[in-house]
């Protein structure tokens, strides 16, 4: 069982938009505004997209934002792209005793 | 650019240690940022296992304090990874990845991943 509560799954058609959620506690999510988002293609390693809760990383399309209500967070996919297609991970600080907590994993079918 | 390529055995017995070395290139393992060790079991999720700083400093998943070492070698530019007492369950891909510019937060870069199986 995972720290934070990820849809199992989510799709879309090209063009469309979507949002992940990803929700925790008052412990993580809530606490900090320290929510990062990773993609990861099968076989691949994780690629960070969203960092700090909205902020895109050098070379990460502006299609990618994130964002925070509370405990949970969102990472919203503006003008699906077939390449898009992936698992996506959450990822909270939770403070000096735990650190780090992920989300179960959303994997992103795009119709 | 900085890479990373964790390498080790593939298969260990169950009851012993897992071993896996990170070697850090294009970069220096002394810069101002933590580095992380993360594993996924298969057809699974991200699971943090710990991180170190070049001092030495370590923070460790609670779940697996008791097991875990995480040690930093500056003269190779590499640091490593020790689970003890492995079971099926710690069949997984393990990265080693980077984090942040002065984070604790979030991870920047990952290696590629090195699959250990546990097994007999």
């Amino acid at each position: 069982q995972s720290a934070l509560t990820q849809p199992a799954s989510v799709s879309g058609s090209p063009g469309q938009s979507i949002t992940i959620s990803c929700t925790g506690t008052s412990s993580d999510v809530g606490s900090y505004n320290l929510v990062s988002w990773y993609q990861q293609h099968p076989g691949k390693a994780p690629k960070l997209m969203i960092y700090e809760g909205s902020k895109r990383p050098s070379g990460v399309s502006n299609r990618f934002s994130g964002s925070k209500s509370g405990n949970t967070a969102s990472l919203t996919i503006s003008g699906l792209q077939a390449e898009d297609e992936a698992d996506y991970y959450c990822c909270s600080y939770a403070g000096s005793s735990t650190f780090k907590v992920f989300g179960g994993g959303t994997k992103l079918t795009v119709l | 650019q900085v890479q990373l390529q964790e390498s080790g055995p593939g298969l260990v017995k169950p009851s012993g240690t897992l071993s896996l070395t990170c070697a850090v290139s294009g970069g220096s393992i002394s810069s101002s940022n933590w580095w992380s060790w993360v594993r996924q079991p298969p057809g699974k999720g991200l699971e943090w296992i710990g991180e170190i700083y070049h001092s030495g400093s370590t923070n460790y998943n609670p779940s697996l304090k008791s097991r875990v070492t995480i040690s930093v070698d500056k003269s190779k530019n590499q640091f490593s990874l020790k689970l003890s007492s492995v079971t099926a369950a710690d069949t997984a891909v393990y990265y080693c990845a980077r984090l942040g510019l002065r984070s604790l937060w979030y991870f920047d870069l990952w290696g590629r991943g090195t699959l250990v199986t546990v097994s007999s």
